[in-house]
């Protein structure tokens, strides 16, 4: 079955470590983002890739970092600069432009300890 | 500016019991309002892509419509299993290639 799958499920981070979040599709889609959920806002655009070795910056990229080396990978680094990393993080896909809508993964929840 | 507001925040709803959710949304020009369900703890699900007013879709218990200034999501007969997070989001014409969300109604259905 094709999807997205987001690992690891659950990731705990201690004060200024960076971690890595992974995100991998087998749907063929072009583009890929990653959004942060946080308790009562919507979710906001950390980064976004529409080809290989290409992206661009979201409303809230400061802290992150991203790559694409791969169609099916784009993996969401987050660094000791994010100040507030606990959230609900979700990648997405969508088969091109975005006016198909996107397909999700099931999300990582990254806490700091 | 462009926004997207959900409302009401929470809904509780007995069993059966028809209600509908509210996005309304101000952007400079709108390519696509979709409609999303999110279970606690999971990536939220597609359900429906509007694009023009006027336009509506349906499927079983959920029937979504769209005006110009907003779109309802309307619940006949729900179920329990109907208890999620309905999210919104639109694609807007001048922006980036991605969706704006809306915050999102809770929806609690009571047996």
């Amino acid at each position: 079955d094709g999807g997205i799958t987001q690992s690891p499920k659950y990731l705990f981070r201690k004060e200024g470590q960076n971690v890595t979040l992974s995100c991998e599709q087998n749907l063929n889609h072009d583009a890929m983002y990653w959004y942060r959920q946080d308790p009562g806002q919507g979710l906001r655009l950390i980064y976004y890739s529409q080809i290989v070795n290409d992206f661009q910056k979201g409303d809230i990229a400061e802290g992150y970092s991203v790559s694409r080396e791969k169609k099916e990978s784009f993996p969401l680094t987050v660094t000791s600069a994010q100040k507030n990393p606990t959230a609900f993080y979700l990648c997405a896909s969508s088969i091109g432009g975005v006016a198909y809508g996107y397909t999700f993964g099931s999300g990582t929840r990254l806490t700091v300890v | 500016e462009d926004q997207v507001t959900q409302s009401p925040e929470a809904l509780r709803l007995q069993e059966g019991e028809s209600s509908s959710l509210n996005c309304s949304y101000t952007v400079s020009g709108l390519r696509g309002l979709f409609w999303y369900r999110q279970d606690p703890g999971k990536g939220p699900e597609f359900l429906f892509t509007l694009y023009s007013a006027g336009e509506e879709k349906e499927k079983e218990r959920l029937k979504a419509t769209l005006t110009k200034k907003e779109s309802f999501l309307h619940i006949t007969a729900p179920k329990p299993e109907d208890s999620a997070t309905y999210l919104c989001a639109v694609h807007i014409q001048t922006g980036a290639n991605n969706l704006f969300f809306g915050t999102g109604t809770r929806l609690t259905v009571i047996p």
